[in-house]
């Protein structure tokens, strides 16, 4: 079955201790991308790959790290979560089609984050 | 401002109405748009592509006018299983990689 994995799905932790959430895709898409949706605000874009070894920030990427050393692989790392970080996440993943933008975004389940 | 707004509503609508919302976009050098379907804080699914021509599929039909920046979203024939929330996004404007969402409409269907 094509899918977005994420883990943890869900996860309370405190300020400044280190977490990952992974985020794996199993339909060999070149493009990732993490979100946060928080009420009110609507999913706001982290970091994006367009590739292996390929990451740029997306609207709000202080305070995470992405890395992309496999094609389905793209880890979120919050290095010292802080309180404001608390938000649901999405990992997404689509294929490069020729042309700008176009292809179906297939997102994760969630994962849903609450830093105390 | 937000590049991708929207009404958040809700919209009620009686089942067997049509209902219809738009989006507005600021950057008038987005080059695909979208509407996804969210049910309540789960993943976010595609419902349609938005074509400069218009799409339809089924009961729901998209608009895109880039003259006054937004799209549109029109569900007739509404069914309960409509209710959701209903995001745009718009993408490839600075960086195809970069893909905004709107906060989302909520629709609420009502028997």
């Amino acid at each position: 079955e094509a899918q977005v994995t994420q883990n943890p799905r869900y996860l309370i932790t405190v300020t400044g201790k280190k977490l990952t959430v992974t985020c794996s895709q199993n339909m060999n898409h070149e493009y990732m991308s993490w979100y946060r949706q928080d009420p009110g605000l609507g999913l706001r874009q982290i970091y994006y790959s367009m590739n292996v070894e390929v990451t740029d920030k997306g609207d709000v990427p202080e305070g995470y790290k992405v890395s992309r050393k496999e094609k389905r692989n793209f880890p979120l790392i919050l290095e010292s979560p802080s309180p404001n970080q608390t938000s649901l996440y999405f990992c997404a993943s689509k294929r490069v089609a020729l042309g700008l933008g176009t292809g179906e975004l297939f997102f994760g389940e969630g994962s849903r984050l609450t830093v105390l | 401002r937000k590049e991708v707004e929207q009404d958040p509503g809700p919209f009620n609508v009686p089942e067997g109405a049509t209902v219809a919302f738009n989006c507005t976009y600021s950057n008038s050098a987005s080059q695909s748009f979208f509407w996804y379907r969210q049910d309540c804080r789960k993943e976010p699914k595609l419902l349609m592509s938005v074509y400069s021509s218009g799409n339809e599929d089924g009961r729901f039909t998209a608009q895109l006018n880039r003259a006054s920046q937004y799209i549109s979203l029109l569900i007739r024939d509404s069914k309960l299983s409509d209710s959701a929330t209903y995001l745009c996004a718009g993408g490839g404007a600075d960086s195809w990689g970069k893909f905004q969402f709107g906060a989302g409409t909520q629709v609420v269907v009502t028997p």
